[in-house]
């Protein structure tokens, strides 16, 4: 069965620092997602694209964060400069559609930042 | 926005019994997922159900869109069955905060 796959599966950094989170969605999907779970809590929403744009993003999405597909197979997460409460599991999500498609994610990056 | 409410919050039970989740959500949608996170964290898709029954070996799920709930069902719980199970709606994906199953040996 097609995968999302996520690297890397953990990282530290420290305050300041930028990451960059990267996913490889389903080779046939067209959308593309963000998501992120604070330990112990809901798997919040961050940011969806499509066509090689943002489409939608929540309040969280600040000026920190940007996404790109820089290739016709990666779909990367940049934090510039991380905070303490960046520290969370990342998720990153594809579908074949908008409606009608279930949405497949990745086993996702676990940030910690010190 | 939709709000999506799952209960219970936590459920502890022997190995062998059977649960049923509850998910709730405000108003009418046209993407409807349950998860499963394992202690690991990893997200497992269980099901794509937006409206109707699915099966898939002891676990089936059913949502009645026009009353807006949907219903996962774990028959002869096994100790691997433990995690969050999160039901999530919607075309950016809607988490409710989960039901934290355990599963006593």
């Amino acid at each position: 069965e097609p995968e999302v796959t996520q690297t890397p599966s953990h990282q530290v950094t420290q305050m300041g620092q930028e990451v960059i989170l990267r996913c490889v969605p389903i080779s046939n999907h067209l959308y593309f997602y963000w998501y992120r779970q604070i330990l112990g809590q809901k798997v919040e929403f961050l940011v969806s694209f499509y066509n090689n744009e943002i489409s939608e993003k929540s309040e969280i999405f600040d000026d920190q964060f940007s996404v790109e597909r820089p290739d016709g197979s990666n779909f990367t997460l940049k934090i510039r400069s991380t905070k303490l409460e960046d520290s969370a599991m990342y998720f990153c999500a594809s579908s074949e559609g908008l409606m009608g498609y279930g949405y497949t994610f990745g086993s996702g990056t676990r940030l910690t930042v010190v | 926005g939709i709000q999506v409410e799952q209960s219970p919050p936590d459920l502890i039970l022997q190995e062998g019994a059977n649960s049923t989740l509850r998910c709730n959500f405000s108003d009418s949608v046209n993407n409807l997922q349950w998860f499963h996170q394992n202690p690991w964290g990893q997200l497992i898709n269980l099901f794509y159900i937006p409206s109707g029954t699915k099966q898939n070996g002891r676990l089936s799920a059913t949502t009645v869109a026009t009353e807006r709930y949907s219903l996962l069902y774990i028959s002869s719980s096994q100790t691997t069955d433990s995690g969050v199970y999160f039901c999530a709606v919607d075309g950016k994906i809607i988490f409710g905060s989960g039901t934290r199953l355990s599963i006593r040996p």
